[in-house]
């Protein structure tokens, strides 16, 4: 079955750090781009950033660029997000998905919760 | 950025009726637009992708349509189990955008 499993939230203080793990099973994750996807409390869903298969240049959202980092394990299948310099409009819930071609994000993973605060 | 107009924001309907939600794309997009179903506290899950493919799956009473920068999606006849959020999304070029969602919720 394909899978990802995410895992690394809780609660940080605001300007902490956060790393988060997505778990792939079920398949390669570096034959594939893979993104995180994140939701705020009671909120719709933000694109947050991407990791290309071929190691190429990754791609963040304005609101996390030179605060969070992708990153991918391609010996233990799982993709990371480093998260520094945290705030608490980044309290949510953080999903994994990969890119599906032709454009698709299926599957999701079912998201781990980040929490902000002092 | 292409913004992506849902609407409405909220829909209340009954079993056995047909709903239809709109998107709009601030630009041309061609067919590149998916839908997503959320339930509370699960994650997105695919529905419709390329504007009009069902992914596999996916009962036939969901539908969508469009081209460029206006699409549907529609529901022909409401279970149950169809009562959630649903958003689109484009897929043309990054940053990936999503509509605002539509709270299905029963009349």
């Amino acid at each position: 079955e394909v899978q990802l499993v995410e895992s690394g939230g809780g609660l940080v203080q605001p300007g902490g750090a956060l790393r988060l793990s997505c778990a792939a099973s079920g398949f390669t994750l570096s034959t594939y781009w893979t993104h995180w996807v994140r939701q705020g409390p009671g909120k719709g869903l933000e694109w947050v950033a991407r990791i290309r298969n071929d190691g190429g240049p990754t791609t963040y959202a304005d609101s996390v660029k030179g605060r969070f980092t992708i990153s991918r394990d391609n010996a233990k299948n799982t993709l990371y997000l480093q998260m520094n310099s945290l705030r608490a409009e980044d309290t949510g819930v953080y999903y994994c998905a990969r890119d599906n071609p032709p454009r698709r994000l299926d599957p999701w993973g079912q998201g781990t919760l980040v929490t902000v605060s002092s | 950025d292409i913004q992506m107009t849902q609407s409405p924001p909220s829909l209340s309907a009954s079993v056995g009726d047909r709903v239809t939600i709109t998107c709009q794309a601030s630009q041309d997009i061609s067919n590149y637009l998916n839908w997503y179903q959320q339930k509370p506290g699960k994650a997105p899950k695919l529905l419709i992708y390329d504007a009009s493919t069902l992914e596999t799956g996916v009962p036939s009473r969901f539908s969508g349509s469009g081209f460029g920068t206006h699409f549907t999606f529609t529901i022909s006849s409401l279970q149950p189990e169809d009562f959630a959020t649903y958003y689109c999304q484009h897929f043309g070029y990054l940053p990936l955008t999503f509509g605002q969602g539509t709270r299905l919720e029963i009349e």
